[in-house]
């Protein structure tokens, strides 16, 4: 089945500064790469999605690259604020419908 | 405009007793799946359930759980003679299509302790 790894398990930078978290899988038929951030007693937010077919996508301070052929993707948030710190998942779908979560990063920004 | 309910949001039980867990959809979302997350790891695939039907429960404990999603109603994860180690938060998603590749919205979860 799927296998997601994803690194670093915490990430500390300071506000204003970029951070960027990175996700490999295992299973070339996977085709859809979601992120989600997760705050304390919460459940998963989405926050951006990207399909196989595109390399990139960006949504304001936040992107998404993909490379298929590496079978790695990464998230990118610039410009960093305190409320951005919460932990994120990044999680893979294909052959296998369901979800396939990384284990997660602790993102501190530090004002 | 609600997002995905799940209640209740805390539950405790007893070893041996059964644990209902219940999940709303989204509004025109058929489509629901339930993960379960142990303290500080990613959330764990147990089963997809489309309307009155189980699509997937490949992740689903063979023995004492169970799911449903009936014709009217939430979805409901049920754990027979609860053990310790099924104290874990237990979420449930849904998504207006099919997968792979339709976006999936989480609930806030459930956190089932075992005492």
């Amino acid at each position: 089945g799927e296998n997601v790894e994803q690194h670093p398990s915490t990430l500390s930078v300071q506000e204003g500064d970029s951070a960027v978290i990175k996700c490999t899988y295992s299973d070339s038929a996977s085709n859809y790469f979601p992120w989600y951030k997760q705050e304390l007693g919460k459940g998963p937010q989405l926050i951006i999605d990207i399909r196989s077919n595109v390399g990139e996508k960006k949504d304001q301070r936040i992107a998404v690259t993909l490379n298929k052929t590496a079978k790695h993707f990464s998230l990118h948030i610039t410009e960093t604020q305190p409320e951005d710190s919460a932990v994120y998942f990044c999680a893979a779908s294909g052959s296998a419908r369901q979800l396939t979560f990384g284990s997660g990063t602790q993102l501190t920004v530090l004002p | 405009n609600a997002g995905v309910m799940q209640n209740p949001r805390h539950l405790v039980r007893r070893r041996g007793q059964e644990a209902r867990l219940r999940c709303s959809p989204m509004k025109g979302h058929s489509h629901v799946y339930w993960y379960r997350q142990l303290p500080e790891e990613g959330l764990k695939f147990m089963v997809y359930l489309q309307k009155e039907n189980i699509i997937d429960e490949s992740g689903m404990p063979k023995e004492r759980f169970s799911a449903e999603f009936p014709k009217e109603g939430p979805s409901i994860l049920r754990i027979q003679q609860v053990v310790r180690g099924d104290s874990a938060a237990y979420f449930c998603a849904s998504s207006p299509g099919a997968p792979p590749g339709t976006a999936q919205h989480f609930g806030d979860g459930t956190r089932l302790s075992i005492l």
